[in-house]
């Protein structure tokens, strides 16, 4: 079955970039979504279809796709980054996620 | 701007159907594609189903047996029914909103999630 991989934990100091990574065997046939969770909050989509970035979501935060590895940037990280962050993609009309990571800025 | 408001039944015991209403307000449900997810606590999200404008369903293959999802366009509202529930479908549920291309495009709206506790 398809299945999506991230790192469970990224650390980042504030100011620097964060990458986080999603990885998936075909993942690069396919279009990945990324979204943004706060505790007790509804996810917020942050990417989709790899690269653009919804309204209101900051400049700071962009996607990219390179074989079989979709990736979040955060540039300029900021305190109010901090969440976890699920990849999301489609594989045979079924919704799939990656298990998610949890982004600390310290 | 459109405003997703889900509500239903916090606490089921084992083996009752969890029933679940997605009022859609800003917009037509006739428009666009819809989806709900859950959350177990502590863990990550998964998708349940979907339902297209067109009131066409799709269910993830490992709920598919007991998943109902039907959109009812008089109410403008779509609706969850996940049968014989278990402990294991404790979770915090979300209904969601993509553009009318389709979920590639992303869920952009959100409801405001619902927990849902199966206990004896």
């Amino acid at each position: 079955s398809f299945e999506l991989t991230q790192p469970p934990a990224v650390s980042v100091s504030p100011g620097q970039t964060a990458n986080i990574t999603c990885s998936g065997d075909k993942l690069g046939d396919k279009y990945a979504c990324w979204y943004q969770q706060k505790p007790g909050q509804s996810p917020v989509l942050a990417i989709y279809q790899n690269t653009y970035r919804p309204s209101g979501i900051p400049e700071r935060f962009s996607g990219s796709h390179s074989g079989n590895t979709a990736t979040l940037t955060i540039s300029g990280t900021q305190a109010m980054d901090e969440a976890d962050y699920f990849c999301q993609a489609w594989d045979s009309n079924t919704g799939v996620f990656g298990g998610g990571t949890k982004l600390t800025v310290l | 701007q459109v405003q997703l408001q889900q509500w239903g039944a916090g606490l089921l015991k084992p083996s009752e159907t969890l029933s679940l209403i997605c009022g859609v307000y800003g917009e037509s449900v006739s428009v666009y594609y819809w989806s709900w997810f859950r959350q177990p606590p502590g863990k990550g999200l998964e998708w349940i189903g979907a339902i297209d404008q067109g009131g066409s369903p799709n269910y993830n293959p490992s709920l598919k047996t007991r998943v109902t999802i039907s959109l009812d366009t008089s109410e403008n509202q779509f609706s969850l029914k996940l049968r014989s529930v278990t402990a294991a479908d404790t979770a915090v549920y979300y209904c969601a909103r993509a553009p009318p291309l389709g979920p590639d495009w992303g869920f952009e709206y959100w409801g405001q999630g619902t927990l849902v506790t199966v206990s004896s």
